[in-house]
């Protein structure tokens, strides 16, 4: 399996709805990412966990939340959402995160509307 | 902090040409390059990367990119454009001073015209 699996691929909320982003991998890789991305623009850098453990918060708004359950999960809870929240969000992985040597393997990603 | 540059927004090849987008470094020590290429509405798909060694990295999908230090380019090239190569190409690099992030360019459009 060489694949980061993102669920779902589409989501449409408001403004108060609770919702979760779910990432999956199953390559032993033990560094995963969120990104952000919009329309046209290069991603940009959310979070990274390293060993299941939070290293790098990239000063996110609270409204979004992010979980590593286990070596293989990576969830974003998402809350009280702007429309200027609309993205695709997209999930990475990589071997570890120390070495610069290895790429990221990224996901399709969650195309997020707010409305 | 290490970053890259892509200074073409958009690239127009017609099919069957050589394509060339471009991307330049600036980095302190050994740079890591990566190019990633992304379709509509789909995550970055890897094409290729530059550790050491060779200058000329051959990667997936025919591509293959020109590793230059003297004028700091990592440029993506391929022998002959397909439409199918119509996709938003990044050339990042892997930031030893920043936690090793993977930071990214801005993007070049690729439009390979029949």
């Amino acid at each position: 399996d060489t694949e980061v699996t993102q669920t779902p691929k589409h989501l449409v909320m408001g403004m108060t709805n609770k919702k979760s982003l779910k990432c999956e991998q199953h390559m032993g890789h033990r560094a995963m990412y969120w990104y952000k991305q919009k329309a046209k623009k290069p991603p940009e850098l959310m979070f990274v966990y390293s060993y299941e453990k939070l290293s790098i918060n990239e000063s996110v708004p609270s409204r979004f939340s992010p979980e590593c359950p286990n070596s293989s999960l990576l969830n974003l809870h998402l809350h009280a959402l702007q429309p200027e929240d609309s993205a695709l969000y997209l999930c990475a992985s990589s071997q570890d995160h120390a070495s610069s040597y290895y790429g990221y393997t990224f996901g399709s990603g969650t195309r997020l509307t707010v409305v | 902090a290490q970053s890259v540059a892509q200074p073409e927004d958009q690239v127009n090849v017609a099919e069957g040409n050589p394509l060339t987008v471009k991307c330049t470094y600036s980095v302190s020590g050994n740079p890591y390059l990566f190019w990633y290429v992304q379709y509509p509405n789909r995550g970055l798909q890897f094409l290729l990367k530059y550790i050491t060694g060779d200058n000329l990295v051959k990667g997936s999908y025919g591509f293959e990119a020109e590793f230059n230090k003297s004028q700091t380019s990592f440029h993506l090239k391929k022998p002959s454009a397909l439409v199918s190569d119509s996709a938003l190409y990044f050339c990042a690099v892997r930031d030893s001073n920043a936690g090793n992030m993977l930071t990214f360019g801005g993007g070049t459009r690729l439009m390979v015209k029949p």
